[in-house]
C-alpha cells in the first residue's frame, strides 16, 4: 500500500521568509496529492492540491510542485505570516472512485514576527 | 464551515464502554471516510463508505465498526474501549466518483478514562 513520508516535522521561520515542506510517496499509482492545514483544535482544511498531469500549481502565496519520476511533491509558502502557523499535512491517493487519502505525519510550522 | 457535521464534539467515557460517533456528509457527497488522529500517529484512515456500501478498510480495529445509512449519514461504533483509543476522530466526505477531494468535519474528541 501507499506510504507517505513528510519532512521536516517542525519548521520555524521569521515572518516574511519562505517555508518549504517536502513529501515522498511510494505507490506509483498515486496521482492526487492534496495539502491540508490544521490549526490547533480545528479540522484539517484543504489549502491546495495537485494532480499528476500537472507539475506545479499556485494559489497566491502557496504553491505545490510535483516530481512524479522521483515520487516527491513539495509545498512552498512565500512571504509567511504569523497566521500561517499551523500543522501542515500532505497526502496521496490514486484519484479513482474516491479512494482514501494516505497522510504524512505532519509538519508544525511556526512563523514568528 | 466545510458542510460536514460531526456529533458529539466531545465524548468522555470509561474503559470497556461502547460509543457511537455520527457524521453527516456535505449535500451531494456520497462517500464518507473516517480517520483517527492521535498525537503520535497523525491522521490514519479507518474506513470508507460509498452510497451505503463499505468501499475500503484501513487500519481499523475489529472492535470498531461503521455503517452508512440510506440518508448517507454514517456512524462509527467503538466498543470495548481502551485508554489507547483516546483520539480525535474525523469524518470526511467527498463526491466519491470522479474526484477525490475530501472535506473534513470538526471531529469528535474521545477521551477514555
Amino acid at each position: 500500500g501507499e506510504n507517505v513520508e513528510q519532512h521536516p516535522s517542525t519548521l520555524s521561520v521569521q515572518e516574511g521568509d519562505s517555508a518549504v515542506i517536502k513529501c515522498t510517496y511510494s505507490d506509483s499509482a498515486s496521482n492526487y496529492f492534496p495539502w491540508y492545514k490544521q490549526e490547533l483544535g480545528k479540522r484539517p482544511q484543504l489549502i491546495i492540491d495537485i494532480r499528476s498531469n500537472v507539475g506545479e500549481k499556485k494559489d497566491q502565496r502557496i504553491a505545490v510542485t510535483l516530481n512524479k519520476t522521483a515520487k516527491h511533491f513539495s509545498l512552498h509558502i512565500t512571504e509567511t505570516q504569523p497566521e500561517d502557523s499551523a500543522v501542515y499535512f500532505c497526502a496521496a491517493s490514486p484519484n479513482q472512485a474516491g479512494t482514501a487519502l494516505i497522510f504524512g505525519k505532519g509538519t508544525t510550522l511556526s512563523v514568528s514576527s | 464551515d466545510s458542510g460536514v457535521t460531526q456529533t458529539p464534539k466531545h465524548l468522555i467515557t470509561a474503559t470497556g464502554q461502547r460509543v457511537t460517533l455520527r457524521c453527516s456528509p456535505r449535500s451531494g457527497d456520497l462517500s464518507v471516510y473516517w480517520y483517527q488522529q492521535s498525537l503520535d500517529q497523525g491522521l490514519q484512515f479507518l474506513i470508507q463508505y460509498y452510497n451505503g456500501e463499505e468501499r475500503a478498510k484501513g487500519n481499523i480495529l475489529e472492535r470498531f465498526s461503521a455503517q452508512q445509512f440510506p440518508d448517507l449519514h454514517s456512524e462509527l461504533n467503538l466498543s470495548s474501549l481502551e485508554l489507547g483509543d483516546s483520539a480525535l476522530y474525523f469524518c470526511a466526505s467527498g463526491q466519491g466518483q470522479r474526484e477525490n477531494i475530501q472535506y473534513f468535519g470538526a471531529g469528535t474528541r474521545l477521551s477514555v478514562l
